[in-house]
Order: C-alpha cells, then sequence, then structure tokens
C-alpha cells in the first residue's frame, strides 16, 4: 500500500516552455500533497504543500506564478513549471499525506527536468 | 524554526558489519522522527519510523532508537548488505506539521 507515482519520470524542454509534472496517490486518498525540489547530492528542498480544493501554500523565495500547482482531486496534484530556464533543471519529487491523519509522507519517484 | 542535524555524511562499512546513522533535533515540540532511503535517481522510501512516545523501533535488520531528553535519534543497520548502499535521510515532523529533513547519509556497502 501507499503507493505514490509520478508522471513523467523525465523531459526535456526547450526554454520558455512549459512543463507539467502529474503526482498521483494510487491505493489512497492524499488532502494533502507536497512538492520538493532536489538538486544534485543534497537534501530535499520543500517548494509547496498542496490541499486538496484550496490553493498552494508556498515556501520562501519560492515563485507562486512559476511553479503552478493545483490539487484538483484527493489523488492528484500537478505541478507546473512555466517558461522554464535551465537553472530550473532539477529532480522534483511530490510525496502525499493519507487523508487518515497519520504524518507520514510517501514519496514519488521522482521526475528528471532539464531544460536546454 | 525546526533544524536537524545529521552525521556522518558519508559512510563506508563492510558488508556484515553494522552501520549507525545519527540524527539530533532543536524542537522539542517534534514527536514523529522517519527515516527514508534513496536510491539514485529515485524518490525517498520510507524504511523505518518512531513516535516520541517509544524509544526504540525493530523491523528486522533496521532499527531506530529515540532519546528526547537530548534530542537525537539514530538508524542502526544490521548486518548489512551492497543492496543497503544508498542515502539516508533522517526527518522530524514539528509542532506545526513541517517536517524538515537531514541533509543524508551516503552509505556504501563494500562486498
Amino acid at each position: 500500500g501507499a503507493v505514490v507515482s509520478q508522471h513523467p519520470s523525465r523531459v526535456i524542454c526547450k526554454s520558455g516552455t512549459s512543463v507539467k509534472i502529474e503526482c498521483r496517490s494510487l491505493d489512497f486518498q492524499a488532502t494533502t500533497m507536497f512538492w520538493y525540489r532536489q538538486f544534485p547530492k543534497k537534501s530535499l528542498m520543500l517548494m509547496a504543500t498542496s490541499n486538496e480544493g484550496s490553493k498552494a501554500t508556498y515556501e520562501q523565495g519560492v515563485e507562486k506564478d512559476k511553479f503552478l500547482i493545483n490539487h484538483a482531486s484527493l489523488t492528484l496534484s500537478t505541478l507546473t513549471v512555466t517558461s522554464a530556464h535551465p537553472e530550473d533543471s532539477s529532480f522534483y519529487i511530490c510525496s502525499a499525506r493519507d487523508h487518515r491523519g497519520q504524518e507520514t509522507q510517501y514519496f514519488g519517484p521522482g521526475t528528471r527536468l532539464l531544460v536546454l | 524554526g525546526e533544524n536537524v542535524e545529521q552525521h556522518p555524511s558519508t559512510l563506508s562499512v563492510q558488508e556484515g558489519d553494522s552501520a549507525v546513522i545519527k540524527c539530533t533535533y532543536s524542537d522539542s515540540a517534534s514527536n514523529y522522527f522517519p527515516w527514508y532511503k534513496q536510491e539514485l535517481g529515485k524518490g525517498p522510501q520510507l524504511i523505518i519510523d518512531i513516535r516520541s512516545n517509544v524509544g526504540e523501533k525493530k523491523d528486522q535488520r533496521i532499527a531506530v532508537t529515540l532519546n528526547k531528553t537530548a534530542k537525537h535519534f539514530s538508524l542502526h543497520i544490521t548486518e548489512t548488505q551492497p543492496e543497503d548502499s544508498a542515502v539516508y535521510f533522517c526527518a522530524a515532523h514539528g509542532g506545526y506539521q513541517k517536517v524538515t529533513f537531514g541533509i543524508g547519509t551516503k552509505l556504501q556497502v563494500i562486498p
């Protein structure tokens, strides 16, 4: 149980284009999902907290207009990197917390984004 | 806010030996401490967790200990195997539902 999927697993795009990453909880409902960014050999950096049916809460320094988050259902959250630039290249990981209130976060496999 | 320190940053052990990774936290309100294993190019996987009302928890070759007074918790892996090689992250969940991660420990098990 507690499986989280991400799609795509890797994406290469040109500068200026937008990229959408999907995060799905496959066998549980998640009222809260989290989006992280991870640089090589570094820890996870929380970008935003996504709550189903409401606006995401962004961490300080994260541009909400650049990283659009939508959490339209209890099993799906999407992160759209708008007008991507090479500095947006990174490993993006989502996690989901079960709606039954436990603190445990279950992570997706990550999405490798390369912006040329 | 919460500050989690993790050490060592890298650890090499011979296959069959034990590995210990330690973390300290600063927020006494933190009450949940998960450990994650991350293999190269993959997302973190929860391997064990402990809540503040428990001092120790074990799952086969993996154990976690928690000292609330000293605000530190440790991951113990016994009889290490090459497939244990990965980066391990500790985390602390604080009073505002925020989770803070350690910097990670790269464990290498040498066959």
